[in-house]
């Protein structure tokens, strides 16, 4: 398909454990964004990737969370010695550039940590 | 940083009626408003967007309205059909989008 792709849909992971959700954009949007989306709010900004760097990773809440999008296309967001509160939707989104473009947005992983 | 509000955070209606939501922005600086339905399960989709250039856009039975000064952005459904029943978030962006947090829309039939 066209769209935005991430795997897993679901992941259950004990707590203190490390998971690794994948993100793949449309192809050739350089624009790529995580989002945490808890049940009944808003999506909330993790980090923004323009091609290969991190432009801004200021909504990351804590050091257990990392990205990376190595070679300018998939992205991977890491969590290490995950919590329960760490429990949301994780949506990835993808533009084609850095400007007023519509994001589109992959279907979410649903992480839950028990 | 940005802040959002978004108001109700439910809404019924009856099939055939109008649907108003509303949403406020605290950062002046933001120049694009894009509204996005969830369906269960899903992902967000876009249904429309403004800049702040406009203020006003309408796509056949939805249109949004956007008035600057007073930083507060409104989505407007008409004739609401059954298949409109979903979460809808408003957003705003200067570098990144800050998403209110959601109305969720039923249209009863």
């Amino acid at each position: 398909g066209a769209g935005v792709s991430q795997t897993p849909s679901n992941k259950v992971t004990e707590k203190g454990k490390y998971v690794e959700l994948r993100c793949d954009p449309i192809s050739g949007h350089t624009a790529l964004y995580w989002y945490r989306q808890s049940l009944g709010q808003g999506p909330e900004f993790l980090i923004y990737f323009q091609g290969t760097g991190a432009a801004d990773d200021s909504g990351l809440p804590n050091d257990r969370f990392f990205a990376v999008r190595p070679e300018g296309s998939v992205s991977t967001l890491k969590i290490q010695r995950t919590e329960r509160g760490d429990s949301a939707v994780y949506l990835c989104a993808s533009r084609l550039g850095a400007g007023n473009t519509e994001a589109f947005f992959g279907q979410g992983t649903r992480l839950t940590v028990v | 940083g940005e802040n959002v509000e978004q108001h109700p955070s439910t809404l019924s209606v009856q099939e055939g009626d109008s649907a108003v939501i509303k949403c406020t922005y605290s950062d002046s600086a933001s120049n694009y408003f894009p509204w996005y339905k969830q369906e269960l399960g899903k992902g967000p989709q876009l249904i429309i967007d403004i800049r702040s250039n406009v203020g006003e856009k309408k796509d056949q039975r939805i249109a949004v309205t956007l008035n600057k000064t007073a930083k507060h952005f409104s989505l407007h459904i008409t004739e609401t059909q059954p298949e409109d029943s979903a979460v809808y978030f408003c957003a705003a962006q200067r570098e990144q989008l800050t998403f209110g947090s959601g109305t969720q829309l039923t249209v009863l039939p």
